[in-house]
């Protein structure tokens, strides 16, 4: 299965500035997916990135607030913008390899926002 | 948004009892996956059963799904200290993405 390098594993933030965070996978892959997990949540899935093309972002998630760039077949960035307290939460990138198989995830970003 | 919900929300158990978390969920299916996660780290995947599937396994754990009802179930047998942990189910759709359940916090005494 595919191997993800997430980074950085956490961060703290003044408000108003940006975090920009990396995920490197050892493998091409077509789709990458974003979640945050806010505190004592489950995931949500913020936006899919797919080479090439600009991502497709869920209900309530913007590119302004979450611009994703993802250059090549094995790298996407997230940033989250104009940060506030309430984007306090843990990041995490995800692939697929293949179809009906599990999808691997990074090992997460822990952003508190202060 | 949440795919469905879990239950029990939370499950204290001691070493060695067996532990069952279910799952339910709202939309058709490609197949129904479960994940751990410890300390809010990354997620591990565990197993994976299809849609035309109705019980598989894998080491200690078994997970059933019953698609009529839209539900599945964990087991996780002979648990260790080394099983606390969140687990999630996610349902894997038409929309080739997964959606996550609410989560289930399982705390194995020792």
């Amino acid at each position: 299965s595919a191997v993800i390098s997430q980074k950085p594993s956490r961060d703290i933030c003044q408000r108003g500035t940006s975090l920009t965070i990396q995920c490197q996978v050892d493998s091409q892959v077509t789709m990458m997916f974003w979640y945050r997990q806010q505190p004592g949540q489950s995931l949500t899935l913020i936006a899919t990135a797919n080479q090439g093309s600009e991502a497709t972002y869920e209900s309530g998630f913007v590119i302004d607030k979450f611009p994703i760039s993802r250059p090549n077949l094995t790298f996407s960035t997230l940033t989250v913008s104009n940060l506030s307290p309430e984007d306090s939460s843990i990041y995490l990138c995800s692939v697929r390899p293949r179809t009906n198989y599990g999808y691997t995830f990074g090992s997460g970003t822990r952003l508190t926002v202060v | 948004s949440q795919q469905g919900e879990e239950d029990p929300q939370a499950l204290s158990i001691q070493e060695g009892e067996n532990a069952t978390m279910n799952c339910s969920y709202k939309t058709s299916i490609n197949n129904l996956q479960w994940y751990r996660q410890n300390s809010g780290r990354g997620l591990v995947h565990l197993i994976l059963i299809r849609s035309n599937e109705r019980e598989k396994h894998s080491g200690r754990l078994r997970v059933t799904l019953d698609t009529s009802k839209k539900s599945s179930s964990l087991l996780i047998t002979a648990s260790r200290a080394a099983d606390t942990a969140s687990y999630f189910c996610a349902t894997d759709g038409t929309a080739r993405q997964l959606t996550f359940g609410s989560g289930t916090q399982l705390t194995v005494l020792p």
